[in-house]
């Protein structure tokens, strides 16, 4: 089946400090990848659609300039944090489906838990 | 607001028991379909998808489509304390973009 690598999977830091979150897709090739975040108890939401040589498309109400998305191949993106606040603190996943298969599922990495103190 | 509806719970079922878990969704022009599990403090795995209507059977698992109704179901058979866990409906909304329903909260009852 799919295998979605996501790296890290814990970050704790200082609040100020910047974070990269890799996802990598190990077994196939993703022109769309998928940045989500979660909050406890609540469910998915989508932050931003990666795409392989272009730029990101991002959902209504996150800042672009605060996370910032580079899919620089066919198999990563990366979403960066910049300057995290507590209040980025949250479990962020991403996801990635087949090239060029409509409707594929999305196959999700395995998270990454962000704490910023 | 496309929206996907499910649910929140917790759903008590009996081991052994059939689990029935529940979503509708209100973009008509929704094709894909599918159901997510997630364990606490995990990412969500999939289980099922679904593209036309009527039935589809995995092992224990199945998914129902109606999209006159707009709903879709996953039934499981035989349930298992393994099975607890918080189910995702998920629906395409656009292109490879899928919106989540909030989630159920299965509970399997030893």
């Amino acid at each position: 089946g799919a295998v979605v690598s996501q790296h890290p999977s814990w970050v704790i830091c200082k609040s100020g400090t910047s974070v990269k979150i890799e996802c990598r897709s190990l077994d196939f090739q993703a022109t769309t990848m998928f940045w989500y975040r979660q909050f406890p108890k609540q469910s998915l939401m989508l932050m931003a659609t990666s795409n392989e040589g272009s730029k990101a498309t991002y959902e209504q109400g996150v800042e672009k300039d605060k996370f910032l998305i580079n899919h620089a191949s066919l198999t990563l993106s990366t979403l960066t944090v910049t300057s995290a606040h507590p209040e980025d603190s949250s479990f962020y996943i991403c996801s990635a489906s087949r090239m060029k298969a409509d409707s594929q599922p999305q196959h999700f990495g395995d998270g990454t838990r962000l704490s910023i103190l | 607001q496309k929206e996907v509806e499910q649910n929140s719970g917790p759903l008590s079922v009996p081991e052994g028991a059939i689990a029935s878990l529940n979503c509708t969704y209100s973009d008509r022009g929704s094709q894909s379909f599918f159901w997510y599990r997630q364990y606490s403090g995990k990412s969500p795995e999939l289980i099922m998808f679904i593209y036309s209507n009527g039935d589809k059977e995995d092992g224990r698992f199945t998914a129902q489509l109606n999209k006159a109704s707009q709903y879709v179901s996953l039934l499981i058979r035989d349930s298992q304390p393994s099975d607890s866990a918080t189910y995702l409906c998920a629906v395409n909304v656009e292109d490879d973009k899928i919106i989540f329903g909030k989630g159920t909260r299965l509970h399997i009852l030893p």
